[in-house]
């Protein structure tokens, strides 16, 4: 079935630790991929976002992605996580012949310990 | 510039009662997206409107409707509520069609009792 996955329902890490937050895709083409950060009770910030081109995206606060075409995989990082960092992780895609919406994945909740 | 802005931020209703829910795109936005999200879960796309018009509807009964204003705002409104609807309802807008650039507001968040 067609989906998004998000294998890790909840992670914690220490303050200063590296981060990595794992999103798989079931699509037949690649779809267009996004990572947003929702903090609680708030609304959808994007991170980044991958369309084609180089596989290492940058984004805000210090996050990156790897587009792994080979395992189908979008996965966010972060060297060093601060506790403002602590918020739900949601993976989508847009699909490239469908482009009229977003679909998301279950959501990461990352806490922070100091 | 400003965001994507929905109100009213909180409201409670009772099963049965019907609920308008708001939403202003950001300036330059023609296009407005409603996205439900249920607690613990994803946000999960229930239409798109794009110059008033709606353009794409995912699995949800006709009970959700909507409009979009030539101003490009918009609202949803949900009928006959049930208690399977509380949860927090999101808006996106975009410039065109495609959903590769949309900006969030803070969401309504709407308790069904």
């Amino acid at each position: 079935a067609q989906s998004v996955t998000q294998p890790d329902i909840h992670i914690t890490v220490s303050e200063g630790a590296s981060l990595e937050l794992r999103c798989n895709y079931s699509y037949g083409a690649t779809p267009y991929l996004f990572w947003y950060v929702q903090s609680p009770g708030q609304g959808l910030q994007l991170l980044l976002k991958y369309f084609s081109g180089d596989t290492l995206v940058q984004g805000i606060k210090g996050f990156e992605a790897e587009f792994k075409r080979s395992q189908s995989s979008f996965n966010l990082r972060k060297p060093s996580v601060h506790w403002s960092d602590a918020a739900e992780y949601f993976c989508a895609v847009v699909l490239v012949y469908n482009t009229d919406k977003l679909i998301f994945g279950t959501g990461t909740r990352l806490q922070v310990f100091p | 510039e400003t965001g994507v802005t929905q109100s009213p931020t909180h409201l409670i209703k009772t099963r049965g009662q019907q609920v308008t829910l708001r939403c202003s795109s950001q300036s330059g936005h023609n296009t407005v997206s409603w996205y439900q999200q249920a607690l613990g879960q994803g946000p999960q796309f229930i239409f798109q409107y794009y110059r008033e018009e709606e353009n794409g509807r995912g699995n949800f009964p006709p009970r959700f409707s909507g409009l979009q204003f030539p101003n490009y705002s918009s609202e949803l409104n949900v009928n006959a509520l049930e208690l399977d609807d509380s949860a927090l309802y999101l808006c996106a807008s975009s410039e065109g069609l495609s959903n590769t650039e949309a900006f969030f507001g803070q969401g309504t968040r709407l308790t069904v009792v």
